[in-house]
């Protein structure tokens, strides 16, 4: 399968916790990206790591990315209830297109 | 504002009956992309287009076409062919860059029913 696969599927905490998901792909890539979606919305890119980097960082967000394993991580810090959303990792491709994961839900409690 | 529309919002098709989808992009951007989205899953790709007047079939293109005519223009067709219609479907674009597939920009996207 070319796709990633985000784990947990569904991630419930507080407002003022971090929130953590994970990524994990079996193919080769160019880079990956992080996507948020709100409900009945569509998708919003957050960030991209290319296969030569380690970490990015954009705001509250951070992102890792290791190779070897073929994993990445999505950290969100100080988390908010506006951070409710569907959040989806997508390997980038040398054949121009991406490949979504069935993403993880996220669910900040005020 | 640049951005991507997609219309209508809600859209009803009758068995049988062909519909279409419409995506407008103002962010001149090459390439374009369809997606359908189930519940609780994840998008899979229907049809994109790198470059006006070329497509290429995504992994669930049976039962729908597209066209691009126009660079701000990719619309997509359901056709009677497919039997199971009824998703969320969202419009893409993206920038041509070095280093892989660049950003995708989304529309709101158009949630198709059964009558």
């Amino acid at each position: 399968s070319q796709q990633g696969e985000e784990d947990p599927q569904a991630l419930s905490i507080q407002e003022g916790e971090n929130a953590t998901m994970n990524c994990s792909y079996k193919t080769s890539i160019n880079n990956l990206q992080w996507y948020r979606q709100n409900s009945g919305r569509g998708l919003v890119h957050l960030i991209l790591i290319r296969s030569n980097e380690r970490e990015k960082h954009s705001g509250r967000l951070r992102v890792t990315l290791d190779t070897s394993k073929k994993s990445s991580s999505l950290l969100i810090t100080a988390s908010r209830a506006a951070d409710t959303a569907s959040y989806f990792c997508a390997l980038g491709s040398t054949l121009g297109r991406l490949y979504f994961g069935r993403g993880t839900q996220l669910t900040v409690w005020p | 504002d640049g951005g991507i529309t997609q219309s209508p919002k809600y859209l009803f098709r009758k068995e049988g009956q062909n519909v279409t989808l419409s995506c407008e992009q103002n962010l001149n951007h090459d390439a374009m992309y369809w997606y359908r989205q189930d519940p609780g899953q994840g998008l899979r790709l229907i049809y994109y287009s790198q470059i006006v007047n070329d497509f290429q079939k995504g992994d669930i293109a049976e039962g729908y076409s597209v066209s691009r005519e126009k660079k701000e223009s990719f619309p997509l067709t359901v056709t009677s062919a497919q039997k199971n219609p009824t998703a969320f479907y969202l419009c893409a674009s993206s920038a041509p860059g070095t280093g892989g597939i660049q950003p995708q920009h989304f529309g709101d996207g158009t949630r198709l029913s059964i009558l």
